[in-house]
């Protein structure tokens, strides 16, 4: 069946460092890819999203791009901020369903 | 414009008590989604709903039920309450077959 394997954590960088959190799927078919973000007590937030192979996605300094030949959708940012910091999943929708399969989700702290 | 509301924010319920979750999605959303989510997980999709009919399920048992009504709002039920549904429940609206998936904040159930 279509799933996601993330990147465990928790990651824990300085301020101004690089990120990559690696995502993997397994789908059949022709998968959406996104990164949804959440904060402390709040629910999911769409960060990025791609819909077809090397489709890529950003937003607020964010990057993702859609790899269909190595089922990769690793999230990227080039200098991190304090205010990054919060629980990042990957997820996929099958383009055959209506759900969203989700990573387990990658805590990210920065770090003044 | 209002997002996805839901309510309440927070609960506490028994072991073996029934509780019902309410969620209204985003203006000119007809499609709404629950899904639980698990502390240090990511959100396992429940099932969702569109023009008052379940559509799809995911693997959970009977007792997760739910309804929506004809202004597009939904309740999610869960009855004979177990520990293990102490869980994050998050309702995601969007617009029928379209990628505009927006969550809520979520429901807190805590079972004790």
């Amino acid at each position: 069946g279509d799933s996601v394997t993330q990147m465990e954590g928790p990651v824990t960088l300085s301020e101004e460092a690089f990120l990559t959190i690696n995502c993997t799927y397994t789908a059949t078919g022709y998968p959406s890819l996104f990164w949804y973000v959440q904060y402390p007590g709040e629910g999911l937030q769409l960060l990025l999203k791609a819909t077809k192979a090397d489709d890529k996605g950003s937003n607020k300094g964010f990057e993702a791009t859609y790899r269909k030949e190595t089922t990769s959708f690793h999230l990227e940012k080039g200098s991190v901020q304090v205010s990054d910091s919060a629980v990042y999943f990957c997820a996929l929708r099958s383009n055959t369903g209506n759900q969203f399969y989700f990573g387990t989700g990658t805590s990210l702290t920065v770090i003044p | 414009d209002a997002g996805v509301t839901q309510s309440p924010t927070h609960l506490i319920k028994t072991r073996g008590q029934q509780v019902t979750l309410r969620c209204s999605p985003k203006s000119g959303h007809d499609t709404v989604s629950w899904y639980q989510q698990a502390l240090g997980q990511g959100p396992q999709f429940i099932f969702q709903y569109y023009e008052e009919e379940e559509r799809q399920r995911g693997n959970f048992p009977d007792r997760f039920s739910g309804h929506q009504f004809p202004n597009y709002s939904s309740e999610l039920n869960v009855n004979a309450l177990l520990l293990g549904d102490s869980a994050l429940y998050l309702c995601a609206s969007s617009p029928d077959g379209g990628y505009g998936y927006t969550f809520g904040s979520g429901t807190r159930l805590t079972v004790v």
